[in-house]
C-alpha cells in the first residue's frame, strides 16, 4: 500500500486565490511527522511546513497552512493568496516513528499552476 | 548559513561506466539522506547515512552504495550504470538521524546515454 497518496497530478489556481492540495496517508504508528516540500523547475526541494502527530493545532507558516485531521489520515497544504512563483510541483511526505524505520515517503506529487 | 550543496549539477556518462555524486550536508548536520527522481517512479529513498554509518536502505540493488565521512558529507557511487539510472539525485540533510526537518540540495542531473 502506498504510504502516501496525492490524488491530484495537476491543479490550477487563479492568482491572489486560495488552493488546497490533497494528501492522505497510510501509518499505523502513533509517533509520525507529516511535510510538504515544494520543487520548481529548477529541481530543489524546498521545505514548506511540518506537522507532528502529536500536534494538536494546524501548522502555518506564512501563507501556507497544514490542515491535519488525524482520524480520517489527511494532511492537505492550503496555500492563500496565491502568486506566480508559487508554480511548482508540490511534495506531501510522512517521517515514520525514529525508533521503527524513520524514513521518509513521499507521494507522486501535484504540479500547481497559478494563472495571472 | 550555507544549504546542502551537491556536486556536480550535470553529469553525462555511457552505459557500464561508474559515477561518484558527493554531497556536503548544512553544517552541524549529521544525517544524509540520498533520493532518487524520475518521471516515472516519482522520488524514491535509496539510503540514509548517520555518524559514518548507513541507517537505513531502499529497494535498490547493490549498484547503488554510499559512504559518510567523518566531517558528514557524503558521497554516493553507481557502478555498472544502466540507462534507467538517468535521473535527478537529491541529497537531503537534517540535524541528528530523529530530527524532524530535512532540507534538500539542488540535486545532480545524470544522464547515462
Amino acid at each position: 500500500a502506498q504510504k502516501i497518496t496525492q490524488t491530484q497530478p495537476g491543479m490550477f489556481v487563479q492568482e491572489k486565490e486560495a488552493v488546497t492540495l490533497d494528501c492522505t496517508y497510510d501509518t499505523s504508528d502513533q509517533s509520525y511527522g507529516l511535510f510538504w516540500y515544494k520543487q520548481p523547475s529548477s529541481g530543489e526541494m524546498i521545505f514548506l511546513i511540518y506537522q507532528g502527530s502529536y500536534d494538536e493545532q494546524n501548522a502555518t507558516e506564512g501563507r501556507y497552512s497544514l490542515n491535519f485531521q488525524k482520524a480520517r489520515k489527511s494532511a492537505n497544504l492550503v496555500i492563500s493568496a496565491s502568486q506566480l512563483g508559487d508554480s511548482a510541483m508540490y511534495f506531501c511526505a510522512m517521517r515514520e516513528d525514529p525508533n521503527t524505520g524513520n524514513q521518509f515517503y513521499f507521494g507522486t506529487g501535484t504540479s500547481l499552476t497559478v494563472i495571472p | 548559513k550555507a544549504g546542502v550543496t551537491q556536486t556536480p549539477r550535470y553529469l553525462i556518462k555511457t552505459r557500464g561506466q561508474q559515477v561518484t555524486l558527493s554531497c556536503s550536508p548544512i553544517s552541524g548536520h549529521r544525517s544524509v539522506s540520498w533520493y532518487q527522481q524520475t518521471p516515472g517512479q516519482g522520488l524514491q529513498f535509496l539510503f540514509e547515512y548517520f555518524s559514518e554509518t548507513q541507517r537505513n536502505k531502499g529497494n535498490f540493488p547493490g549498484r547503488f552504495s554510499g559512504r559518510q565521512f567523518s566531517n558528514s558529507r557524503s558521497e554516493m557511487n553507481v557502478s555498472t550504470l544502466e540507462l534507467g539510472d538517468s535521473a535527478l539525485y537529491l541529497c537531503a540533510s537534517r540535524a541528528l538521524a530523529g530530527a524532524e526537518t530535512q532540507y534538500f540540495g539542488p540535486g545532480t542531473r545524470l544522464l547515462v546515454l
